[in-house]
């Protein structure tokens, strides 16, 4: 069966600093990996997939995440916090063998940015 | 702009009463989900359409049901309102259901007294 895992419920990071969300995944066949924000009172926005290719994955508002098949993580990263990707993120994954293309998310990483 | 909508935003309702809420999208995307989201659990899938006509079980679709009649909508009711339905509601579209980047409204809290 897939299942996605956000280890972490809150990840807190200074203003500049880089952060790390972390998320690893379990699948029978092929991965598909997503990450998706949560700001307040608002419905999920895309950040970023992979599907194949590249494992170095760049998305929406300076984020990127690399896919490690090995190590089975597809770690969301950003250089430079900003105070305002304080937000709920989601990992989300999709097994390519199963017939129903369901998406499974993870139960979600706070992100807080102290100025 | 094309977009997904979902009303009620709020409702309060109370134990035993049927319940809709209604998801509307102008994409055309042939693929709509319901998702419920609570604290610890992250987004559970409740139901979802490939297509008119097509719905199929979530994870969690104990308590509700949907009805795909044409592209655009996928309400999705409460036959008889409990408790533990008590939750924020995401709808979400996608045009691709392998690749799956799936596209989510604002969402309705909903309130089971």
């Amino acid at each position: 069966a897939q299942s996605v895992a956000q280890p972490e419920d809150q990840v807190n990071v200074a203003e500049g600093n880089p952060l790390t969300v972390k998320c690893t995944y379990s699948v029978s066949g092929n991965p598909y990996l997503f990450w998706y924000v949560q700001y307040p009172n608002r419905g999920l926005q895309f950040l970023l997939k992979y599907i194949t290719g590249d494992n170095l994955v760049k998305g929406s508002y300076g984020f990127e995440a690399e896919f490690n098949k090995s190590q089975t993580s597809f770690h969301l990263k950003k250089p430079s916090a900003l105070v305002s990707d304080s937000a709920l993120y989601f990992c989300a994954v999709r097994d390519s063998r199963d017939s129903s293309y369901k998406l499974i998310f993870g139960s979600g990483t706070r992100l807080l940015v102290r100025p | 702009d094309a977009e997904i909508t979902q009303s009620p935003r709020h409702k309060i309702t109370e134990t035993g009463r049927q319940v809709t809420l209604a998801c509307h999208q102008t994409w055309n995307h042939n693929n709509m989900f319901w998702y419920r989201q609570d604290l610890g659990h992250g987004l559970r899938l409740i139901h979802y359409s490939y297509g008119v006509q097509d719905t199929n079980k979530g994870e969690v679709s104990d308590g509700y049901s949907v009805s795909r009649s044409n592209t655009e909508d996928l309400p999705l009711t409460l036959e008889s309102a409990a408790s533990s339905q008590t939750s924020v509601y995401f709808c979400a579209s996608s045009v691709d259901r392998n690749t799956d980047t799936q596209y989510f409204g604002p969402g309705t809290r909903l309130t089971v007294l």
